[in-house]
């Protein structure tokens, strides 16, 4: 399987669930990316995992938690959300190192969740 | 405040036409610049880039216009075709030093090409 994947694609829960969306690239990348989109709204990043290390997490609440066990893993464990946090939430991965073409990043299809 | 703008929600063209989908952006310190390509229930697709020191990449049908002393950029697809209807996202990056950039996007534009 090539490209970066997504599971699951579309995922209900109730506010008091704890679910887990996962990421895999098999693109050999070493940068992943967690983002979210809502409605009229620009992608939105969440968290950036370079080498497994976090390098960035944009002021994301608690409730969400990555975890990257490998350059080629990234989860998102979500416990206790609220219904605004129903969006599509796209994992990306992009090539380390370097400028200009190195920074281009290539997302999964998606995971649509919606919080009851 | 959007430091990435796309002022067109959305543009509709006659198939065989040039669209033109246009991108603002506020910081100068950007350096790289992408467009995305996204169809409904799929993540958003990469189509082109350029950095900022050129002026104009191309790449089959399509065509990125860089204008710095402007702040702007806008993508050419020329001709149109059915299958480009989708929604464009541009991106934007900083070279902060480290080994990623991270990008900053646009609302989008979605572009209708009617047959």
């Amino acid at each position: 399987e090539t490209g970066v994947t997504q599971t699951p694609r579309h995922l209900v829960m109730g506010m008091t669930n704890k679910k887990s969306l996962k990421c895999e690239q098999h693109l050999g990348h070493n940068a992943m990316y967690w983002y979210k989109q809502s409605a009229k709204k620009p992608l939105e990043l969440m968290f950036v995992y370079n080498f497994k290390e976090q390098t960035e997490n944009n002021s994301v609440p608690s409730r969400f938690s990555p975890e990257c066990p490998n350059s080629s893993h990234l989860f998102l464990h979500l416990h206790t959300l609220q219904p605004e946090d129903s969006a599509l939430y796209l994992c990306a991965s992009s090539p380390s190192g370097g400028r200009g073409a190195g920074y281009t990043q290539y997302f999964g299809p998606g995971t649509r969740l919606t919080v009851l | 405040d959007q430091q990435v703008k796309q002022n067109s929600p959305s543009l509709s063209v006659q198939e065989g036409r040039i669209s033109i989908l246009n991108c603002d952006y506020t910081n100068s310190m950007f350096d790289y610049f992408l467009w995305y390509k996204k169809y409904p229930a799929e993540g958003p697709t990469f189509l082109i880039s350029i950095s900022s020191i050129k002026d104009k990449n191309e790449d089959g049908r399509f065509t990125v216009f860089l204008n710095k002393s402007a702040k702007h950029l806008s993508l050419h697809i020329v001709p149109s075709q059915p299958g480009d209807s989708a929604v464009y996202f541009c991106a934007a990056s900083i070279d902060y030093g480290g080994s990623q950039g991270n990008l900053i996007f646009g609302k989008g534009t979605k572009l209708s090409v009617k047959p």
